[in-house]
């Protein structure tokens, strides 16, 4: 069975665009978490999406948003870059929702914003 | 102050030695979770635990509920361990600890 995947694996953005990160999930998991991790620091949560709602959010400006398709997959986009927004963004999975359940990270996609 | 804590924040061993590397938390929790990242970024969940002690090959995990603190072990340490270990509280969110950076010496 395929691992969480990412596309695109790197990505260079310049100020005031917008981006659209995408995350497929392991088949059969319906819980998608994204997390931003800036350069040395450790992942910050951003989103959680369970059967395609909004179950978290964290302590991000509303230039983040993200959505989740009847399939499971999921697009996180970010409006207006600024260079704060150059980090690494990982999508992991989980089978539910909640619970001690364990999160499944995909690899993960690099954004530069100059 | 972080709500969850890792000591030490850089370990550099020789091969073979054994080496231990302690989490703190501060919340209430039904999981821990230790987790490798690698210098390419990906992140590979390696133990969840809610309590006791688990093992898997070279690597032991435990835990201490009460006193809200985790170690993860790794005996007989090869370079190839060299990674960062993160400890990580919650369910659907992640608390992230602030990380291990491990380098094992040929």
């Amino acid at each position: 069975d395929a691992g969480v995947t990412q596309s695109p694996t790197h990505l260079i953005k310049t100020r005031g665009q917008h981006v659209t990160l995408r995350c497929s999930p392991i088949s059969g998991h319906k819980s998608v978490s994204w997390y931003q991790q800036v350069l040395g620091q450790g992942p910050q949560f951003i989103f959680q999406y369970y059967e395609k709602e909004e179950r978290g959010r964290g302590n991000f400006p509303d230039r983040f948003s993200a959505r989740q398709f009847p399939n499971y997959s999921s697009e996180l986009n970010v409006n207006a870059l600024l260079l704060g927004d150059s980090a690494l963004y990982l999508c992991a999975s989980s089978l539910d929702d909640g619970g001690a359940d364990t999160q499944y990270f995909g690899p993960g996609t690099r954004l530069t914003v100059l | 102050k972080n709500e969850v804590e890792q000591s030490p924040q850089n370990l550099t061993a020789q091969e073979g030695e054994f080496i231990t590397i302690n989490c703190s938390y501060s919340v209430g929790i039904s999981a821990l979770h230790w987790l490798q990242q690698h210098p390419g970024g990906g992140i590979v969940s390696l133990f969840m635990l809610s309590s006791g002690k688990k093992k898997h090959g070279r690597l032991i995990a435990t835990i201490n509920i009460q006193e809200k603190h985790s170690s993860l072990h790794i005996t007989a340490s090869h370079p190839r361990d060299s990674a960062v270990y993160i400890c990580a509280v919650g369910t659907y969110k992640y608390i992230f600890g602030t990380g291990t950076r491990l380098k094992v010496l040929a």
